[in-house]
């Protein structure tokens, strides 16, 4: 069983701060995990992507995130916000073993920068 | 190339109606999932195809939802009997290989029933 929790629906930033968005993973084995950002009326887009190579991986927009086993957290970060990184963010996680395996993702928190 | 497509984009529907949603896959892409997005929520897995066999369809909420993709490119997810519970984002994504994580998401369709 997989599961990831997002804490904060909603946050905001101003404009150059840095930007935090938090996901604490659940998983019975060791677990790929991504995030994802969806802008209004658009699919999904991914951003980064952990598979158990380097624990601090780099993203797409500044974006990088960091996997701690003994936190069970993969949070996204950057460190100065855009007016265009305003969007909603989707942790996502998935068992790292072969095969097909199902994607879950969390409920997504939706991000604010303030001019 | 062009990325995943959905057609159509909105859709209004009147409960008791039934409805089609198209996806076009990447081409090439052997898997290729569909996903119900509710409002405020993140995308909850309805079903999965490995070319044009449905390997998983323990997502799909009732017997009214249906999906297929019989020539394993273009697939459609069918609901019957639309309720107003049904009224939701609905997003295909496909990948590249069986077993590939990353998936390419289409912009879905909102389908919303009166």
């Amino acid at each position: 069983a997989q599961s990831v929790t997002q804490l904060g629906s909603h946050v905001s930033v101003s404009e150059g701060a840095l930007v935090l968005l938090r996901c604490n993973y659940s998983s019975s084995v060791p677990p790929y995990l991504f995030w994802y950002v969806q802008y209004p009326n658009q699919g999904l887009q991914l951003l980064l992507k952990y598979t158990s190579a380097a624990t601090l991986v780099k993203g797409i927009n500044g974006f990088e995130a960091e996997f701690k086993k003994s936190e069970t957290s993969f949070h996204l970060t950057k460190p100065s916000a855009h007016m265009s990184d305003a969007a909603e963010y989707f942790c996502a996680v998935t068992p790292n073993s072969g095969g097909y395996q199902k994607v879950t993702f969390g409920i997504g928190t939706k991000l604010q920068v303030i001019p | 190339g062009a990325g995943v497509s959905q057609s159509p984009r909105y859709k209004v529907a009147k409960r008791g109606q039934d409805v089609a949603l198209r996806c076009d896959p990447i081409s090439g892409h052997v898997s290729l999932f569909w996903y119900q997005q509710a409002l405020g929520q993140g995308p909850e897995f309805l079903t999965y195809f490995q070319n044009e066999a449905q390997l998983d369809k323990s997502g799909l909420p009732s017997d009214r939802f249906f999906a297929e993709r019989p020539e394993g490119s273009v697939s459609t997810l069918k609901i019957q009997r639309t309720q107003q519970e049904d009224s939701a984002v609905y997003l295909c994504a496909s990948s590249l290989v069986s077993g590939e994580r990353e998936q390419f998401f289409g912009p879905g369709t909102r389908l919303t029933v009166l």
